[in-house]
C-alpha cells in the first residue's frame, strides 16, 4: 500500500526560528494536505493542495505540492510557542477526498 | 456549532471484554470515518461511511471490529474480546460529500486494554 515517509521525525527549535518538513510518497498522490494535531485533540487541517506545484500560503505556513506529486513540503515561519504539536502529512488513498493515508508526523518543540 | 464530538474521551477494559465507542458528526455531514492512531504513529484508516453507501471496511484489522451508522448519523465502533494491541486513540471525522472536502475530527476515544 500507499506509504508516506515524513522527516524529521522530532523538531526542537527556538521561538523565532523557521520551520522546514517533508513527505515523500512512494506513489503518486493527486492531493496532500497537512494537518496539525495538540494534545488530547484531533488533527486539524492546514493546508491543502490540488495540484503538481502549487505553492499555498496560511499566514506562516507555507506548503508546496512537489512536481513529481510524491512529495511535499511545510515550512513555519518565525515560529511562536503555539506552534507546538504533531505535523502530519496526508494523501488520499484513492482520488477525491475520501478515506486518507497518514505519514508518522514530525513533533514540534519550541525552546523557550 | 457543535464540531464532532466522541464518546468516552477514555476506556480502559479488560483483555476479552467488548466495548463500543461513540461518534456523534458534525449536523449535515454525509461522510463518517474511523481511524486508529497508536502512540506516536499516524493515523491509520479504519472505515468509511458515506450516505445510505454500503461502507468501505477495507481497514479494519480483524473480524473483532465492526461499526455501524444509524440514521445517517451518529456511529459506533465496537471491538469484540478486546486484545492489548488493540489500545490506540480512536479518531472519527466527518465531512461533506464531494471532492476537496475537509475531513473535521473528533477529540477521540483513548482506549487502554488491560
Amino acid at each position: 500500500g500507499q506509504q508516506l515517509n515524513q522527516s524529521p521525525q522530532s523538531m526542537f527549535i527556538q521561538e523565532g526560528e523557521d520551520v522546514s518538513m517533508n513527505c515523500t510518497s512512494s506513489s503518486i498522490f493527486n492531493t496532500w494536505l497537512w494537518y496539525k494535531q495538540e494534545p488530547g485533540e484531533g488533527p486539524v487541517l492546514l493546508i491543502a493542495l490540488y495540484k503538481a506545484g502549487e505553492l499555498t500560503s496560511n499566514g506562516r505556513l507555507t506548503a508546496q505540492f512537489g512536481i513529481t506529486r510524491k512529495d511535499s513540503f511545510l515550512n513555519i515561519s518565525a515560529s511562536i510557542p503555539s506552534d507546538v504539536g504533531i505535523y502530519f502529512c496526508a494523501g488520499p488513498v484513492n482520488f477525491g477526498n475520501e478515506k486518507l493515508t497518514f505519514g508518522t508526523g514530525t513533533r514540534l518543540t519550541i525552546i523557550p | 456549532g457543535a464540531g464532532v464530538s466522541q464518546s468516552p474521551s477514555n476506556k480502559v477494559t479488560e483483555k476479552g471484554k467488548d466495548v463500543e465507542l461513540r461518534c456523534d458528526p458534525i449536523s449535515g455531514h454525509t461522510a463518517l470515518y474511523w481511524y486508529r492512531q497508536s502512540l506516536g504513529q499516524g493515523l491509520e484508516f479504519l472505515i468509511y461511511f458515506q450516505g445510505n453507501s454500503a461502507p468501505d471496511k477495507s481497514g479494519l484489522p480483524s473480524d473483532r471490529f465492526s461499526a455501524e451508522r444509524t440514521g445517517g448519523s451518529v456511529s459506533t465502533l465496537t471491538i469484540q474480546r478486546t486484545q492489548q494491541e488493540d489500545s490506540a486513540v480512536y479518531l472519527c471525522a466527518s465531512s461533506l460529500t464531494g471532492v476537496r472536502n475537509e475531513q473535521f475530527f473528533g477529540p477521540g476515544t483513548r482506549l487502554t486494554v488491560l
